[in-house]
């Protein structure tokens, strides 16, 4: 079956550097995207990975392994603000994305 | 209006009533689509129409129907819903639903409770 695996709950700093980890297998791969969502809010357009590598966005990076099937969301420099979900999905052979539960983000002050 | 709107925004509804979510895009976008987000779970896709037909369906119940006269409206018909079903209902939409980069926009979404 097709699966995405990303931690439930992270709690990070103010100021300080947070990854969030998602790992994948998905019957083909056609591109990984990052979404944030603010709590009772739409779902936000962060990342489109599709070739391995690093892709940096300001203080947001995103990272793919397709052969490890796995990516990365780097938050640098973190704000306050920064506190939402953080989901993962990936585009299959279909083109249909297959989505993970969310990482819910905490930065304390 | 700009992006993705829906309405209503909250929705309390007896397992009797039949009520329909509405979802516009002002985007001019080809595909549009209905997720289900639960607490704690991935989001469910459940139907996704482009250019007015509806291409997927995953295996939804028949209380759910969906419609969409035109690629810039998408409702979601709903009647004789259990507890269940209480969710958060998200509408999408993106310019193709195949090919290549496909960033999807988002509506705010309708939380639906069943009682």
């Amino acid at each position: 079956g097709q699966n995405i695996d990303q931690p439930t709950e992270m709690t990070a700093t103010e100021g300080a550097i947070v990854q969030i980890n998602c790992t994948y297998q998905t019957s083909g791969f056609n591109g990984l995207f990052w979404y944030q969502q603010h709590a009772g809010e739409a779902p936000t357009f962060l990342s489109y990975n599709v070739l391995d590598g690093l892709e940096e966005k300001g203080r947001f990076s995103s990272f793919l392994s397709r052969s490890k099937g796995y990516s990365y969301l780097l938050l640098k420099e973190l704000q306050m603000k920064d506190s939402a979900s953080y989901l993962c999905a990936v585009a299959d052979s279909n083109y249909q994305l297959i989505w993970g539960a969310g990482t819910k983000l905490i930065i304390k002050p | 209006e700009t992006g993705v709107t829906q309405t209503p925004r909250h929705l309390v509804m007896g397992m009797t009533n039949k009520k329909s979510l509405k979802c516009e895009q002002h985007l001019g976008h080809n595909a549009m689509y209905w997720y289900k987000q639960s607490a704690k779970k991935p989001l469910e896709l459940m139907f996704v129409y482009s250019l007015e037909e509806r291409v997927e369906n995953n295996s939804v119940p028949s209380r759910f129907s969906p419609e969409c006269p035109n690629s810039s409206h998408l409702f979601l018909h709903l009647h004789t819903l259990q507890p269940e079903d209480s969710a958060l209902y998200l509408c999408a939409s993106s310019q193709d639903p195949l090919g290549g980069y496909n960033e999807q926009f988002f509506g705010p979404g309708t939380r639906l409770t069943v009682l």
